[in-house]
């Protein structure tokens, strides 16, 4: 079975400064990876996802994030954040060919002018 | 195309009614999968189904609750005898294959059980 960690369950972040999501996640399967985005009062929305093939995807509204398999990680990062990307962040994996997702308790990323 | 609509947006039920919440998946999509998001929580899965067929009930407690996607129709999930515990936001997410393409996600419904 598989299990996703999200190591911060807040992010406070000034304007126009990095920030990195943390992701862990465990499966003893190969997996597909993906980082979704929920505004308030709305349904998730896709960011980027890795299936295969480069560690590092690129996402919309400037996001990426970093496939390690060893570390059985998959961090979101943006180098200079907007206030509108104030949200709940989740980071989800599911298992090839299985057809169940498993998101993470979420991140909520506070962005402050 | 519409996207995934999701309705109604917010029930109020009192304890021991019916819920019942309803999705209709993208234009062209065949599976379906509920999740419920609890207050501070992440989203919990429930239940994924392709057209008149549950094929993965794991995420479903074992009473009251149950799902269908008939070959008419939206997918609905229904709550019988509601308690305080049910009340979370209910979404549902469609694709159009399965674990490696994007699922697309409702608005959800909020459910609040008074």
């Amino acid at each position: 079975a598989q299990s996703v960690t999200q190591l911060d369950s807040q992010v406070p972040v000034f304007e126009e400064a990095p920030v990195e999501l943390r992701c862990n996640y465990s499966s003893s399967v190969s997996v597909y990876l993906f980082w979704y985005v929920q505004y308030p009062n709305q349904g998730l929305q896709l960011l980027l996802k890795y299936l295969s093939g480069s560690t590092l995807v690129k996402g919309i509204n400037g996001f990426e994030a970093e496939f390690n398999k060893s570390q059985t990680s998959f961090h979101l990062r943006k180098p200079s954040v907007h206030i509108s990307d104030t949200a709940e962040y989740f980071c989800a994996v599911s298992d090839r060919g299985g057809f169940k997702t498993i998101f993470g308790a979420g991140t909520r990323l506070f962005v402050k002018a | 195309n519409a996207g995934v609509m999701q309705n109604p947006r917010h029930l109020v039920r009192r304890r021991g009614q019916e819920a019942r919440l309803r999705c209709s998946p993208m234009k062209g999509h065949s599976h379906v999968y509920w999740y419920r998001q609890l207050p501070e929580e992440g989203l919990k899965f429930m239940v994924y189904l392709q057209k008149e067929n549950i094929i993965d009930e794991s995420g479903m407690p074992k009473e009251r609750f149950s799902a269908e996607f008939p070959k008419e129709g939206p997918s609905i999930l229904r709550i019988q005898q509601v308690v305080r515990g049910d009340s979370a936001a209910y979404f549902c997410a469609s694709s159009s294959r399965g674990a490696d393409t994007e699922a697309f996600f409702g608005q959800g419904t909020r459910l609040t059980v008074v």
